[in-house]
């Protein structure tokens, strides 16, 4: 069964700091993986996308992708009180358009 | 990125009602739409991935009979919660699929539609 794993957290990090989220997949076949955040009671929204091996980044946001070992992370610097949600990774479920997701990591940025 | 809407955001009924929920793709296409389901403090579950011209899809254990859903244009499909339940209550969200930059099949979602069901 195709999966992504999250670490449901929470994760609390100070106003300023680098919240690093993690992400791992188990189908090799994936090939674009997504980071969403979500506030409590909205839908989720999209950060960031990324299909190649490395980093890409936007503003204060980097995905890092690493297929040889099945892992997708967010990195946000300078965290934000308004940073705070679930942040949901997801992984496309081959040529059906469907996403593969994660279960969440809720985080939190204390002022 | 894509807009995606949906109407009503939010609903209350009497069990036994039907419901009907529209998602609509304003400055794009969607032949594939897809019905979420999240009840609180839990993840999203896709219910059904909807299809124009053709039937939905529906995950295993979602009821065909009991969500039925049209995806009637190109830009819009319908979700009907049938004779719906308080159990049926939860938050629904709609996303539609279009190539972003890079070419990459990416997901937009719709602000959701809140079901209560008394």
């Amino acid at each position: 069964q195709k999966e992504v794993e999250q670490n449901s957290g929470p994760l609390s990090v100070p106003e300023g700091a680098i919240a690093s989220l993690n992400c791992t997949y188990s189908d090799r076949g994936s090939q674009s993986f997504f980071w969403y955040r979500q506030y409590s009671g909205k839908s989720p929204e999209l950060i960031m996308s990324i299909y190649s091996n490395g980093d890409k980044e936007d503003g204060r946001f980097t995905a890092q992708l690493n297929k040889a070992s099945q892992y997708v992370s967010l990195l946000i610097r300078d965290s934000q009180p308004s940073d705070s949600a679930t942040y949901l990774c997801a992984a496309h479920a081959g040529n059906n358009r469907k996403l593969i997701w994660g279960l969440g990591t809720s985080l939190g940025v204390n002022p | 990125g894509a807009v995606v809407s949906q109407h009503p955001s939010r609903v209350i009924c009497k069990s036994g009602t039907s419901v009907k929920i529209e998602c609509r793709s304003l400055d794009f296409q969607a032949t594939t739409m897809f019905w979420y389901r999240q009840f609180p403090k839990q993840s999203l579950m896709l219910m059904a991935t909807s299809n124009e011209g053709s039937k939905a899809t529906y995950e295993q254990g979602v009821e065909k009979d009991k969500f039925l859903i049209n995806h009637a244009s190109l830009t819009l499909s319908t979700l009907t919660v049938t004779s719906a339940h308080p159990e049926d209550s939860s938050f629904y969200i709609c996303s539609a699929p279009t190539l972003a930059s890079g070419n990459t099949d990416t997901q937009y979602f719709g602000p959701g539609t809140r079901l209560t069901v008394l």
